[in-house]
C-alpha cells in the first residue's frame, strides 16, 4: 500500500537555523516526489518535485531536497530560515502512471524572528 | 498567471443539506483532482477527471459525485452533509498529469 510519513509533527527554530523535515515513502513502482507548502490560511504551493536525473533538486525561497532511493526518502532542507518560511510542509509521492497525490501527514514549522 | 479558481471560497451548510462546490481550472490544463483536508489532516484523494471522463477515484462517499464539463470546470456535488464533511475542499489542475496546481480551496462547515 502506498503511503508517506512525515516523522516532525511540529518544528520550531530561530531564524538563520539550519532545517531538514524528513520524508519517506512506501510505493511500489516508479514515483515522482514533491514538497508543497501551505502558508496560514492559503493553498497548497509546489516547493520542488522529483521526476528523475540529479537526486538533488532545488525548489524555490532556497529550498531543496535529496531522493535517496535505497532509503525511500526524500528530506526537504534549506541552510537558513526565515520567519516567513513559518507554514506547514506536505511531502506527496505519486507513482508516475497513477494520477492522484498521496500526502503524508504535513509538518508545521514555526520559526521564531 | 492565471491559476486554479474555487468557489464559493467559504461555504456554512446544515446537516442533511446539499452543497456544490465549483472549481475552473488553469486555462489549457484538461485535468482535474479534487481533495479533501479535514482539520489538523493532510490532504484526501476524492477524485480526479481527465478530458471531462473520472479517470482516478479515491476515498470519496457515495454521497458525493462530481463530473467535469466541456469547458473543463468541474463541480463536487455533496449531499446529506453530515457534520464530519466539514473540511477544507482542494482542487487542482494539471495539464501532464505530473505536476498538480492548487486552487485556493473551499471551507466547508456543517452545521
Amino acid at each position: 500500500a502506498q503511503s508517506v510519513s512525515q516523522h516532525n509533527h511540529h518544528v520550531i527554530l530561530s531564524e538563520a537555523a539550519s532545517l531538514e523535515l524528513g520524508c519517506n515513502y512506501s510505493y511500489g513502482g516508479t514515483v515522482n516526489l514533491f514538497w508543497y507548502v501551505q502558508y496560514p490560511g492559503q493553498h497548497l504551493q509546489l516547493l520542488l518535485k522529483y521526476f528523475s536525473g540529479d537526486p538533488l533538486v532545488k525548489g524555490i525561497k532556497g529550498f531543496e531536497a535529496e531522493f535517496i532511493k535505497s532509503k525511500f526518502s526524500f528530506n526537504l532542507r534549506k541552510p537558513s530560515v526565515q520567519w516567513s518560511d513559518t507554514a506547514e510542509y506536505f511531502c506527496a509521492v505519486k507513482g508516475t502512471g497513477a494520477n492522484n497525490l498521496f500526502f503524508g501527514t504535513g509538518t508545521r514549522l514555526t520559526v521564531i524572528p | 498567471a492565471a491559476g486554479v479558481i474555487q468557489s464559493p471560497r467559504h461555504l456554512i451548510k446544515e446537516k442533511r443539506e446539499t452543497a456544490t462546490l465549483k472549481c475552473y481550472p488553469i486555462p489549457r490544463h484538461d485535468t482535474v483532482y479534487w481533495y479533501q483536508q479535514g482539520p489538523g489532516q493532510d490532504p484526501q484523494f476524492l477524485i480526479s477527471f481527465y478530458e471531462k471522463m473520472q479517470s482516478d477515484k479515491g476515498s470519496i462517499p457515495d454521497r458525493f459525485s462530481a463530473q467535469q464539463f466541456s469547458d473543463y470546470h468541474s463541480e463536487l456535488n455533496m449531499s446529506s452533509l453530515e457534520l464530519g464533511d466539514s473540511a477544507l475542499y482542494f482542487c487542482a489542475s494539471s495539464s501532464d498529469r505530473n505536476i498538480q496546481y492548487f486552487g485556493a480551496g473551499t471551507r466547508l462547515s456543517v452545521l
